[in-house]
């Protein structure tokens, strides 16, 4: 059965507004995650590093002010595209470590029109 | 700089018949490897892990090799299955208190009834 959950899987919203994916990892608690994105054809590329209680650790180029990420729990991380513009359509997957292993969410499909 | 790599964007094998994806790492730091499938629009899917202490590591129908002095590694699948299809991912950690996936760019697998 399915380890982390993402929510939602397909999200439309109006260029200009915010949208909100959770990550929740499931039947263990999870004090890493890891926000992945996705573009046609290419493989998948790290924004950020959640980590429970502390602040994100975002790589190179990603803007920490537009893909915002809360771990308020062992069990939940959120990733929130701020004033979403059509380039931020994309795939977004989440990550959790659990022992030595890595488990993906479902990802979820963001449409900016 | 691609520290991962998967030289082949896709493979087609019959049904049945042995599927070897390969994958070769230029950082000597890494010192976990992990296979993991995709398909369209969903997230990644793991299947096989192996340290570096390990040269094999079979689960079923999937073996993985590691062959540390040439930085290479392979993902055998046999027999092959239509429903092995998707893309295969070849991703490396380096371990410790940083578990930040490097992925290759996977590999198209088809496998013809």
């Amino acid at each position: 059965g399915a380890v982390v959950s993402q929510h939602p899987s397909w999200v439309i919203c109006k260029s200009g507004t915010s949208v909100k994916i959770e990550c929740r990892s499931l039947d263990f608690q999870a004090t890493t995650m890891f926000w992945y994105r996705q573009f046609p054809k290419q493989s998948l590329m790290l924004m950020a590093t959640s980590n429970e209680g502390s602040k994100a650790t975002y790589e190179q180029g990603v803007e920490k002010d537009k893909f915002l990420i809360n771990h308020a729990s062992l069990t939940l991380s959120t990733l929130t595209v701020t004033s979403a513009h059509p380039e931020d359509s994309s795939f977004y997957i989440c990550s959790a470590l659990r022992g030595n292993t890595i488990y993906f969410g479902e990802g979820s499909w963001l449409t900016v029109v | 700089d691609q520290q991962v790599k998967q030289n082949s964007p896709s493979l087609s094998v019959q049904e049945g018949r042995i599927s070897i994806l390969n994958c070769d790492y230029t950082n000597s730091m890494f010192d976990y490897f992990l296979w993991y499938k995709k398909y369209p629009a969903e997230g990644p899917t793991f299947l096989i892990s192996i340290s570096s202490i390990k040269d094999k590591n079979e689960d079923g129908r999937f073996t993985v090799f590691l062959n540390k002095s040439a930085k290479h590694l392979s993902l055998h699948i046999v027999p092959s299955q239509p429903g092995d299809s998707a893309v295969y991912f070849c991703a490396a950690i380096i371990g410790g208190s940083n578990y930040k996936l490097t992925f290759g760019k996977g590999t198209l697998l088809t496998v013809n009834p």
